[in-house]
């Protein structure tokens, strides 16, 4: 079945860095989601992505779809604590409307002030 | 701001009992899904509503796992007997409309602690 894996599983950084969190799918996907977990909450859509190589922003969160559909980014420029939480990716594959989502194990945040 | 409703919030019981969680989708939500999140990983699909019909239950486990959505409205997940290996979080969330291309709205979710 399809696979996505998420790298790395934590990513700690002081306020102010970058960071980078990175998705890949064992096949080709129609569209990738992004989601944020707070600690103790549930997961908060950020974006959709469809099109191949498609590079959407979202004030200093910049999302990237790869050119064959199998692999996407999400980059966080000047990190706040605000930033703090769990991001995952969640690849649907093509071939039916109503398929699944699949989604990866997720990238810890944390922020240190 | 529309809120996908989940109930209880938390669940503690013993291993062979049964438990049985509730959700109510944002009014209008034709799609209903609920997710099994262990701990460290990301949300798995159990179970998938298209209005009252069953789209997608590959991944339900159908020994102990049942799930209805009667009216095409609000759901229920009950399993019985819980085992140790069902503690986790069970998440809902809905989308509008009956393309599954759109955002997924989450609820709080229910925990479930199996003792």
């Amino acid at each position: 079945g399809q696979q996505v894996m998420q790298i790395p599983q934590y990513q700690h950084v002081q306020e102010g860095e970058d960071f980078t969190t990175y998705c890949n799918s064992s096949t080709t996907l129609s569209n990738i989601q992004w989601y944020k977990q707070r600690p103790g909450g549930h997961p908060v859509f950020l974006i959709q992505l469809v099109k191949s190589g498609e590079v959407k922003k979202q004030k200093r969160l910049t999302f990237q779809f790869g050119e064959a559909k199998k692999n996407s980014s999400l980059h966080i420029t000047a990190t706040q604590t605000t930033d703090v939480g769990t991001y995952f990716c969640a690849g649907r594959a093509g071939g039916t409307s109503y398929g699944k989502l699949t989604f990866g194990q997720g990238t810890i945040l944390t922020v240190h002030p | 701001e529309a809120e996908v409703a989940q109930s209880p919030r938390y669940k503690i019981t013993e291993k062979s009992q049964a438990v049985a969680f509730w959700c109510d989708p944002i009014s209008g939500h034709a799609t209903l899904y609920w997710y099994r999140q262990i701990l460290g990983q990301g949300p798995e699909l159990l179970v998938q509503f298209q209005d009252e019909s069953v789209v997608d239950d590959s991944q339900l486990p159908k020994d102990r796992f049942s799930a209805e959505r009667l009216k095409g409205v609000d759901s229920t997940l009950k399993i019985q007997p819980a085992e140790l290996g069902d503690s986790a979080m069970y998440l809902c969330a809905s989308t509008q409309g009956g393309a599954s291309y759109n955002e997924q709205f989450f609820g709080p979710g229910t925990r479930l602690t199996v003792l």
